[in-house]
């Protein structure tokens, strides 16, 4: 049972516009969220978080947003750049401070076209 | 240049071997992570360590197998056993267990024929 979902396996967007990419859980003990961006036969790279206690976090052209009683993130990433071009992961973790491991989704392939 | 590194890039085997993949970090991390990622799939996690000499299970462990003799280092083995083997394999450390920010290595892609 995937805990950690992101519906959309690819998106594409034109260099400039608004990129979206969206992540829903299933799991109400998750309070702290990652973004990781991986590029092929490479490591993820992380990217930005959120914890439970904020609805928003804002880094550069990233913003995460979390809509905890619709258990649904989305990663915003205004303007897009060719090399925005990845995929995008969404991880999510029970606790900030625990040991507790991560939950990845599949990912969403996003290309930005110049 | 601190960081995690993983050799070989490529790794080809013939089924029925067992391999070493490596995972070596100079970040003083405590934590360590060996994940298997396949086509259209997301990271799923095969063992991890807290802490030297100990490690713990993740959700697909069956056919491999850790050590964690030396804080910088978490070779993991693909045994014979693992049904399917092929695949991108990625190892992460995070400062402390802790901590939920992993950095990953560059990872390894085994082919077993």
């Amino acid at each position: 049972d995937q805990q950690v979902k992101q519906n959309s396996p690819s998106l594409s967007v034109q260099e400039g516009r608004i990129s979206i990419l969206n992540c829903d859980y299933t799991n109400s003990m998750f309070d702290y969220f990652l973004w990781y961006k991986k590029y092929p036969a490479e490591g993820p790279t992380f990217l930005i978080s959120i914890s439970s206690i904020k609805d928003k976090n804002e880094d550069g052209r990233f913003t995460v947003f979390l809509n905890k009683s619709a258990k649904h993130l989305s990663l915003h990433i205004v303007p897009s750049q060719p090399g925005d071009s990845a995929v995008y992961f969404c991880a999510a973790s029970p606790t900030q401070g625990g040991s507790e491991k991560l939950v990845f989704g599949k990912g969403t392939k996003l290309t930005v076209n110049p | 240049d601190g960081g995690i590194t993983q050799s070989p890039k490529y790794l080809f085997r013939k089924e029925g071997q067992n391999v070493t993949l490596s995972c070596e970090q100079n970040l003083n991390h405590d934590a360590m992570y060996w994940y298997r990622q396949d086509p259209g799939q997301g990271l799923r996690l095969i063992y991890y360590s807290q802490i030297v000499n100990d490690f713990q299970k993740g959700d697909i462990a069956e056919g491999y197998s850790v050590s964690r003799e030396k804080k910088e280092s978490f070779p993991l083995t693909v045994t014979s056993a693992q049904k399917n083997p092929t695949a991108f394999y990625l190892c992460a450390s995070s400062l402390t267990p802790g901590t939920t920010e992993q950095y990953f290595g560059p990872g390894t892609r085994l082919t077993v024929t």
